[in-house]
């Protein structure tokens, strides 16, 4: 069965500080799909990023970078100079493409901290 | 502003009672889904809709049930409320269903608390 882990419950850093939040996860599919969404206090749900199981580059989107590497089945998520907008609980998920189809099986989430 | 609608954002009510939330899928979207957060159990997935007709099923208890109208809104209906229940619950919409997920996009969730 899949699943998602986010080993890192809480995090706090000092403005500027580079952060990396871990997700490891499992499954059998050949073909999966991994996202990360950020859920600041307001509540929502905001998607940041989609990553397919055959494409294991690595992504940068301004001060965010993702490095999937599928021999440790681990899809790390990198904020570089962290500021306090980013803090937020981040959740990693998984939807396994031949035997879950679209639905999304979400880590715990780790909560993220910015400390100005 | 996600496309996706949901209503009421916040919901108070006995516990024994029913309750329906409601969904507005993106223009375009014919997939609905349905996520319940709480503090125990996290975010799980409850039960997906594809242009009317039930697709998936999750962890989604006897006492829930769920349709899509052909205007493709979506209803989430809780009957019996236990305290338990208390959570936040989410719906996403996106196009399609099957083998490709492009992710989805979710609702800004409603809040219900059952007392």
């Amino acid at each position: 069965a899949q699943k998602v882990t986010q080993a890192q419950t809480e995090i706090s850093v000092v403005e500027k500080e580079d952060v990396t939040l871990d997700c490891v996860y499992e499954t059998r599919d050949t073909t999966y799909y991994l996202f990360w969404y950020k859920q600041p206090p307001s509540g929502e749900l905001v998607f940041l990023i989609r990553r397919n199981s055959f494409d294991e580059q690595n992504e940068i989107s301004g001060r965010y970078s993702w490095n999937f590497q599928k021999s440790t089945s681990s899809f790390n998520f990198t904020i570089t100079a962290s500021q306090v907008v980013d803090s937020a609980v981040y959740f990693c998920a998984l939807s396994e493409a031949e035997t879950s189809g679209s639905r999304l099986t979400f880590g715990e989430g780790t909560q993220l901290t910015v400390n100005p | 502003d996600s496309g996706v609608t949901q209503t009421p954002k916040h919901l108070i009510t006995a516990t024994g009672q029913r309750v329906t939330l409601r969904c507005s899928p993106r223009s375009g979207d014919l997939s609905v889904y349905w996520y319940q957060q709480s503090l125990d159990q996290g975010l799980q997935f409850l039960i997906q809709y594809y242009n009317g007709e039930e697709r998936a099923k999750g962890n989604i208890l006897e006492r829930f049930s769920a349709q899509q109208f052909p205007d493709l809104h979506s209803e989430l209906n809780l009957s019996s409320l236990e305290l338990g229940d208390s959570a936040l619950y989410f719906c996403a919409s996106s196009v399609a269903t099957g083998m490709t997920n492009y992710g989805y996009t979710f609702g800004s969730g409603t809040r219900l608390t059952v007392v």
